[in-house]
């Protein structure tokens, strides 16, 4: 079954840019959506974006400015860079695969999240 | 964007008991409405999609229902195991959206 990583640096200088990366592993990149989501301690989910292909992206406006996804099909990654980051950027962060059946789209599975802290 | 309103936010119940939570959309969103369960520290789970269609391998205790900007899930008799966090997400129009969650906890 197909299984989703994130990784990448758990401690981000404020102003700084956010990396992150996701491993797709037990199926294929292509012919789906995937979808970078975030959550403060103790706090709801926020959808930060999606891609397809490079060419395909929708991103929250409420983040527009700052994110820029990116696919590598060769690797079975895909990745997330959050610019100008500030402490309200602080929260885990999950991959999750968009999936479409029965007419309607869901997130399954997610990527067991990485907590991202941004602090000098 | 489509604000999603969940109630109520937190609730008490006993094992056995009859759960039910709501989800309301601000604009219709048809049956374009997920609903996800989380535990502390975990990612949340898949439940329900498309309003009312159970996901493999979750108990059929579960059930979800509602079109439009109304929907519902009902957990006939609570578990243990059931004790989380719930949020309500449509996939109505980006951005996605979800609801503020509804803690289940143990009465």
């Amino acid at each position: 079954q197909v299984q989703l990583q994130e990784s990448g640096p758990g401690l981000v200088k404020p102003s700084e840019t956010l990396s992150l990366t996701c491993t797709v592993s037990g199926g294929s990149i292509s012919s789906y959506y995937w979808s970078w989501i975030r959550q403060p301690a103790g706090k709801g989910l926020e959808w930060i974006g999606r891609i397809y292909t490079s060419e395909n992206t929708n991103y929250n406006p409420s983040l527009k400015s700052r994110v820029t996804m990116s696919v590598d099909t060769s690797k079975n990654q895909f990745s997330l860079k959050l610019t100008s980051v500030t402490a309200a950027d602080t929260a885990v962060y999950f991959c999750a695969r968009e999936v479409a059946a029965s007419g309607s789209r869901y997130f399954d599975p997610w990527g067991q999240g990485t907590l991202v802290t941004v602090s000098s | 964007d489509i604000q999603m309103t969940q109630s109520p936010s937190s609730l008490s119940a006993s094992v056995g008991d009859r759960v039910t939570i709501t989800c309301r959309a601000s604009q219709s969103i048809s049956t374009y409405l997920n609903w996800y369960q989380q535990k502390p520290g975990k990612a949340p789970k898949l439940l329900i999609y498309a309003a009312s269609n159970l996901q493999s391998g979750v108990p059929s205790r579960f059930s979800g229902s509602g079109s439009g900007t109304d929907f519902t899930l009902t957990i006939t008799s609570l578990q243990p195991e059931d004790f989380a966090t719930y949020y309500c997400q449509q996939s109505y129009s980006t951005p996605r959206t979800f609801g503020q969650g509804t803690k289940v906890e143990i009465k």
